[in-house]
């Protein structure tokens, strides 16, 4: 099975701070890799998808990079609505998600 | 507008069975293959299985936690995945959801599962 792990776990910050999360792979994805956001009480909202490939309607503040088992989610600039719990997923070999990053107010 | 709508959750004894229901609105459902996904209270994500759509034989996989418990199957006549959950433990406690594989796109509003005596 592949393992996913995020760090960090938590991650405490200001509005307009630059914030990256990372995801690392116990084995290489390639780049079948997806980042996603999820607010309390609500269905995880896809980002990015193929590592890199923004989603339509997602704000270009959100970047994704990476291949093989390194990857990275960066927001460029904070923003209120951004305060969420974000998760990586691999869907190489059936899927595996990290076990999520919350984004919380500095 | 392309939906999936997550139904049949419910508060059940451990050992008992329950069947979630996830229906289909705005696209071509028997093209696509269906995964379920669920999140246990403050907890994060975890895949429980998808079934392939016909093309690629209608066959399920599993997450090891619920393989032998669980079985996913699929209506295409009716635009519905279905989750059959047997033996349910404490552990199957949480919000089930629905989505597209390998789209990761939608994704239901989830259906509440609570297993407890």
């Amino acid at each position: 099975d592949i393992q996913m792990t995020q760090s960090p776990s938590t991650l405490s910050a200001s509005v307009g701070d630059r914030v990256t999360i990372t995801c690392r792979a116990s084995q290489s994805v390639s780049s079948w890799l997806a980042w996603y956001q999820q607010k309390p009480g609500k269905a995880p909202k896809l980002l990015i998808r193929k590592a890199s490939s923004l989603e339509s309607g997602v704000p270009s503040r959100f970047s994704g990079s990476g291949s093989g088992t390194e990857f990275t989610l960066t927001i460029s600039s904070l923003q209120s609505d951004d305060f969420a719990t974000y998760y990586c997923q691999q869907y190489k070999t059936y899927w595996t998600f990290g076990q999520g990053t919350k984004v919380e107010i500095k | 507008e392309v939906q999936l709508v997550e139904s049949g959750g419910d508060l059940v004894r451990p050992g008992r069975s329950l069947r979630l229901s996830c229906t289909a609105f705005g696209f071509t459902f028997g093209e696509y293959s269906m995964a379920w996904v669920r999140q246990a209270p403050g907890k994060g994500l975890e895949w429980v299985g998808f079934v392939r759509h016909k093309t690629s034989g209608g066959t399920a996989e599993y997450a090891a936690s619920v393989k032998g418990r669980f079985s996913i199957s699929r209506d295409d006549s009716k635009s519905i995945a279905y989750l059959q959950m047997n033996s349910l433990k404490t552990e199957d406690t949480g919000v089930y959801y629905c989505t597209r594989d390998p789209d990761l796109f939608p994704w239901g509003q989830g259906t509440l599962v609570t297993v407890s005596s």
